[in-house]
């Protein structure tokens, strides 16, 4: 399968500071990524989708000045949640969209960061 | 709208045993894709398998088996002969439908040496 990778793994920030994710597809372009979150013991959240060359498209609920999504190129979108909070603390996960005649409408995700808060 | 529905929150089984995690879906569209993924307590989500609305086998990848229904909307995961390894969360999940991706709750699996 495609490969998708996500950086930093885990970080650890104080409250007010900005934090960057990266999300790179690999062997693969990828016009649109996608950003989740998820709580622990709980079903992944789309925060939003991410097209290569224009805005993210933000899920209901969700602050798109707090969590900024760039997708300059084919194969990184990144996350940039902006002062972080501690209630801001999860699991984010991106993931690339591989649309090809082989592998049609697929989701590939990167292995996802974790966030602390403190 | 796509949606998938997984009944079973988590289910515990022993090491050896079988098991199938149920997957009922919605769905408008006459044409679509089905997903599993499978969680390990690393966190990161595994493609498993796609599944073609138009095709109607079964199909079998080792201990790993897929069971869809088109007539009762169903995609039906079994584990046969189950391992600890396999402990994970699973998700079914439809594919990406503008503005509408929502996963399933997902199976919590534990297997027990």
């Amino acid at each position: 399968g495609a490969v998708v990778s996500q950086h930093p793994s885990r970080v650890i920030c104080k409250s007010g500071t900005s934090v960057k994710i990266e999300c790179r597809s690999l062997d693969f372009q990828a016009t649109t990524m996608f950003w989740y979150r998820q709580f622990p013991k709980q079903s992944l959240m789309l925060m939003a989708t991410s097209n290569e060359g224009s805005k993210a498209t933000y899920e209901q609920g969700v602050e798109k000045d707090k969590f900024l999504i760039n997708h300059a190129s084919l194969t990184l979108s990144t996350l940039t949640v902006t002062s972080a909070h501690p209630e801001d603390s999860s699991f984010y996960i991106c993931s690339a969209l591989f649309n090809t005649a082989i592998a049609p409408e697929t989701q590939y995700f990167g292995p996802g960061t974790r966030l602390l808060v403190l | 709208a796509q949606k998938v529905t997984q009944a079973q929150t988590e289910i515990s089984v022993v090491e050896k045993e079988d098991v199938t995690l149920d997957c009922v879906y919605e769905t408008r569209d006459t044409t679509y894709y089905l997903f599993w993924y499978k969680q390990p307590p690393s966190g990161e989500l595994v493609f498993l398998i796609r599944r073609n609305s138009f095709d109607e086998q079964n199909e079998i990848s080792g201990r790993y088996s897929w069971n869809f229904q088109k007539s009762t909307s169903s995609f039906n995961f079994t584990i046969t002969a189950s391992q600890v390894v396999d402990s994970a969360v699973y998700f079914c999940a439809p594919p990406y439908n503008n503005n509408d991706m929502r996963f399933g709750a997902g199976t919590r699996l534990t297997v027990k040496p």
